[in-house]
């Protein structure tokens, strides 16, 4: 595809529940963010994943959290026993950045999770 | 980890006039410093961005500076349209990884 790919678009879900939150980068992009907006706030890092290297999970803000990316392409965020606090937009990147430091971010449309 | 403090969250701005906004770092290794718009409802967009071998860089109406020594990164918008409302994010690297600012939302008043 042309850009960054996120599904679903929104989610409602029950507090207690599991969510997934898949994200599809651009073709050949090496590296992938996770980042979460809530409400009016700015945008929160929670992962990065780099190429084959082990993921820079320093932002995940509890264990019920979890990431993964399989064959260095597509990744899922799981959100394990949903609480209300976890309601926000969240925002997959991509950027091809490898063997330079850092590069352009692009985003995708991001899937708004709402826990009732 | 890598601080990103931004400042102000809210800046209404007559248009015609300039806007600055401010950031700061906590990271001396950091050198890559990134700006982003997010106009409402719309995912960010990068629209400019530096590296710490420069001290300024420019691109038509927008600028941004960059102190290294302090740790301060400025953005300068001259001669403000009304499709420069937006909420704008600086960054700043950290371990190849960006983190953000919490955001300045601009208001353009006409």
């Amino acid at each position: 595809g042309a850009g960054v790919s996120q599904s679903p678009s929104n989610k409602v879900t029950e507090k207690g529940k599991d969510v997934e939150l898949r994200c599809d980068p651009i073709s050949g992009h090496t590296a992938l963010y996770w980042y979460r907006q809530s409400l009016g706030q700015g945008l929160e890092f929670l992962i990065y994943f780099q190429g084959n290297s082990a993921p820079d999970k320093s932002g995940l803000p509890s264990d019920r959290f979890s990431a993964e990316r399989t064959g260095g392409s597509v990744s899922t965020l799981t959100i394990q026993r949903t609480q209300q606090e976890d309601s926000a937009v969240y925002l997959c990147a991509s950027s091809d950045d490898w063997g330079r430091r850092t590069g352009e971010l692009f985003f995708g449309e991001g899937s708004r999770l709402t826990v009732l | 980890g890598e601080n990103v403090e931004q400042h102000p969250s809210t800046l209404s701005v007559q248009e015609g006039d300039s806007a600055v906004i401010k950031c700061t770092y906590s990271d001396s290794a950091s050198n890559y410093f990134p700006w982003y718009k997010q106009e409402l409802g719309k995912r960010p967009q990068l629209i400019i961005d530096i590296r710490s071998n420069v001290g300024e860089k420019k691109d038509q109406r927008i600028a941004v500076t960059l102190n290294k020594t302090a740790k301060h990164f400025s953005l300068h918008i001259t001669e403000t349209q009304p499709e420069d409302s937006a909420v704008y994010f600086c960054a700043a690297d950290r371990d190849d990884k960006i983190i953000f600012g919490k955001g300045t939302r601009l208001h353009i008043l006409p």
